[in-house]
């Protein structure tokens, strides 16, 4: 089945305690993203990456690292996390030229106290 | 600056009807507007999407139309059923193919 799957669903953590979240995709899709959704904000782009090791910052990339060290996978680094960055994370991942947009994950609600 | 609006947070319709959905946009540099419909405790998934070059698309129940003079689109879904009941959020493409996404409008619809 084609799919977009993070790791985990559900998280808590402490603040400044290092966490990744992972997203790895089967579909051989150049692109891949990380959104975050906030109540009242929509969806907003973090970080977004166009293949292998090539990545750039989105609309609100403080606080997140990102690698593409394999075209699957694209996890999400909170170095240190803080309790603004408590957040539900998608990833997603496209086909180059593929014009319906991102195949979305089932998202990880990240609580950070 | 939000480039892509949706300025109602929510919708009410009763089963049968058609429910329209909205939504703005600033950059005129956009080729591509897609609809994500999301359920709790899902991700997004992709509804319909209309290029630039077209001013309508129809995808059985659902219509996007686009104004571009008016930078301005909307979703019917025709008939509307409970079943569609879920956010939609409306997205425009930029470059690098990346999607800017609207706060969503939360439809609901009574049986």
């Amino acid at each position: 089945e084609a799919q977009v799957t993070q790791n985990p669903r559900y998280l808590i953590t402490v603040t400044g305690k290092k966490l990744t979240v992972t997203c790895s995709q089967n579909m051989n899709h150049e692109y891949m993203s990380w959104y975050r959704q906030d109540p009242g904000l929509g969806l907003r782009q973090i970080y977004y990456s166009m293949n292998v090791e090539v990545t750039d910052k989105g609309d609100v990339p403080e606080g997140y690292k990102v690698s593409r060290k394999e075209k699957r996978n694209f996890p999400l680094i909170l170095e240190s996390p803080s309790p603004n960055q408590t957040s539900l994370y998608f990833c997603a991942s496209r086909a180059q030229g593929m014009d319906y947009g991102y195949t979305f994950g089932s998202g990880t609600r990240l609580t950070v106290v | 600056d939000q480039q892509v609006k949706q300025n109602s947070p929510s919708l009410s319709v009763q089963e049968g009807r058609i429910s329209i959905l909205n939504c703005d946009y600033t950059n005129s540099m956009f080729d591509y507007f897609l609809w994500y419909k999301k359920y709790p405790a899902e991700g997004p998934t992709f509804l319909i999407s209309i290029s630039s070059i077209k001013d309508k698309n129809e995808d059985g129940r659902f219509t996007v139309f686009l104004n571009k003079s008016a930078k301005h689109l909307s979703l019917h879904i025709v008939p509307s059923q409970p079943g569609d009941s879920a956010v939609y959020f409306c997205a425009a493409r930029r470059s690098q193919g990346n999607l800017i996404f609207g706060k969503g409008t939360k439809l609901s619809v009574k049986p």
